[in-house]
């Protein structure tokens, strides 16, 4: 089993329409979860931390379940501009690295 | 525009031979990690460096080694390359991720796309 599981998608949505995605991770002990934004051949960019009680930023809202090991983003109201892939990180307590899920390709279409 | 460079932007070496990549951290930042990305996938952590010292390792091959040095920029070297180290492979600096540092942001730098024919 991975580590870090998503959905690679594509979803393709229509501009103004709300997209949900979701990521799986394998280790209970993990502390620290990030969404980052990957464009095409771009390095990735820190979308937002998601923290235990669940945070939002503007049309971004991110969820963690702790019990159910799951990381969710929500994306409301999406515009041409949120095309890229979103990738799902985790960091285990104890460890350095950041563990990366394959991303989930979104495509806004006009 | 994150502060980090590395350097090559683009690369082709042929299978067996050695290469070496280059990363400046952002300013004030002394922790850098190395990932590799093939495509279609996410980025793969290879190892962290605090300090000039190794901080962690994932599970790579001892071909893959590193350097930090003083100022903080880092080197990736790959010895014996196979086609299948064709990636993008990018580096990121942070302030240090253990302890209290667990949101610490890591910043990434544009990476060096890596080809082996």
């Amino acid at each position: 089993r991975k580590e870090v599981e998503q959905d690679p998608g594509p979803f393709n949505v229509p501009e103004g329409a709300t997209v949900a995605f979701n990521c799986t991770y394998s280790n209970s002990a993990s502390q620290s979860f990030f969404w980052y934004r990957q464009d095409c051949r771009k390095e990735p960019k820190l979308l937002m931390s998601v923290y235990s009680s669940g945070n939002e930023d503007g049309r971004f809202t991110a969820q963690l379940n702790r019990a159910s090991q799951y990381i969710s983003l929500l994306i409301r109201d999406s515009k041409l501009s949120d095309s890229a892939t979103y990738l799902c990180v985790v960091k285990d307590s104890g460890t350095y690295k950041y563990i990366f899920g394959t991303g989930t390709r979104l495509k806004v279409l006009a | 525009e994150t502060g980090v460079t590395q350097s090559p932007t683009h690369l082709i070496k042929t299978r067996g031979q050695q290469v070496t990549l280059r990363c400046s951290s952002q300013s004030g930042h002394n922790t850098v990690s190395w990932y590799q990305q093939a495509l279609g996938q996410g980025p793969q952590f290879i190892f962290q460096y605090y300090r000039e010292e190794e901080n962690g390792r994932g599970n790579f091959p001892p071909r893959f080694s590193g350097l930090q040095f003083p100022n903080y920029s880092s080197e990736l070297n790959v010895n014996a390359l196979e086609l299948d180290d064709s990636a993008l492979y990018l580096c990121a600096s942070s302030l240090p991720l253990a302890g209290g540092g667990l949101y610490n942001e890591q910043f990434f730098g544009p990476g060096t796309r890596l080809t082996v024919l």
